[in-house]
């Protein structure tokens, strides 16, 4: 099993570029969501989604677009990069919400100039 | 407002030595607190998780205990090793608003030769 695969692992853009972060994951679990992670602070909630066609904003939305057309993938958009994007994004599933563990990717390391 | 917090931010320990981590929390209604470790460079992988009746849980050199009367955690390393260097990390979970986690800042492990 791969789990949850994160692509890239690493990404440079300038300020007002956009691009697309891939998450996939084979476990075929119906919960998937978007966290960034910054020093010093808990990872914080980007974006999730409960099943296929189903999304819904977390604590900082802004600046983030996501879509669910397929169980497995759960993309993350940027629409125009700022330096205050500038973090480590986590896709997570699970198999629900609360009780369950989430299963994280391996990042991707974002840098906006 | 439901928070998390962790002590101490950072730790260094001799192999071989053991360490306490700590975990307080004000998030009401809880409903379960999940306990993270977070190889660098790596996503966070699930170590335990403790619901409300749970006083002690073990797993392997991991003990995490938790006291719901006072909203306190500790995860004890007994014996630690070079692979305990790691950011661990607690989570809580809300009852109410769709079981909402609240992620801790983390706590940074280094366990030097």
């Amino acid at each position: 099993n791969a789990g949850v695969t994160q692509t890239p692992k690493f990404q440079v853009l300038k300020t007002g570029q956009s691009m697309t972060l891939q998450c996939a994951q084979d476990m075929n679990h119906e919960y998937m969501s978007w966290y960034r992670q910054d020093p010093g602070m808990g990872l914080r909630l980007i974006h999730y989604s409960v099943g296929a066609g189903i999304t819904d904003q977390g604590e900082v939305p802004n600046g983030y677009n996501v879509s669910r057309s397929t169980t497995e993938d759960f993309p993350l958009r940027l629409l125009s990069a700022a330096p205050s994007q500038t973090s480590v994004y986590f896709c997570a599933s699970s198999r629900g919400q609360g009780h369950s563990p989430l299963h994280f990717g391996n990042g991707t390391r974002l840098t906006v100039t | 407002k439901n928070q998390v917090e962790q002590s101490p931010q950072s730790l260094i320990i001799l192999e071989g030595k053991n360490c306490t981590l700590q975990c307080n929390y004000t998030v009401s209604p809880f409903s379960n607190l999940r306990w993270y470790k977070q190889d660098t460079g790596r996503g966070p992988v699930s170590l335990t998780i403790m619901t409300f009746s749970e006083n002690t849980k073990s797993n392997g050199r991991y003990t995490a205990t938790l006291d719901a009367d006072t909203k306190q955690s500790s995860l004890h390393i007994t014996a630690s090793q070079l692979s305990d260097s790691a950011s661990y990390i607690c989570v809580v979970s809300a009852r109410e608003y769709g079981n909402k986690l609240v992620f801790g800042a983390g706590t940074i492990l280094r366990v030097k030769s």
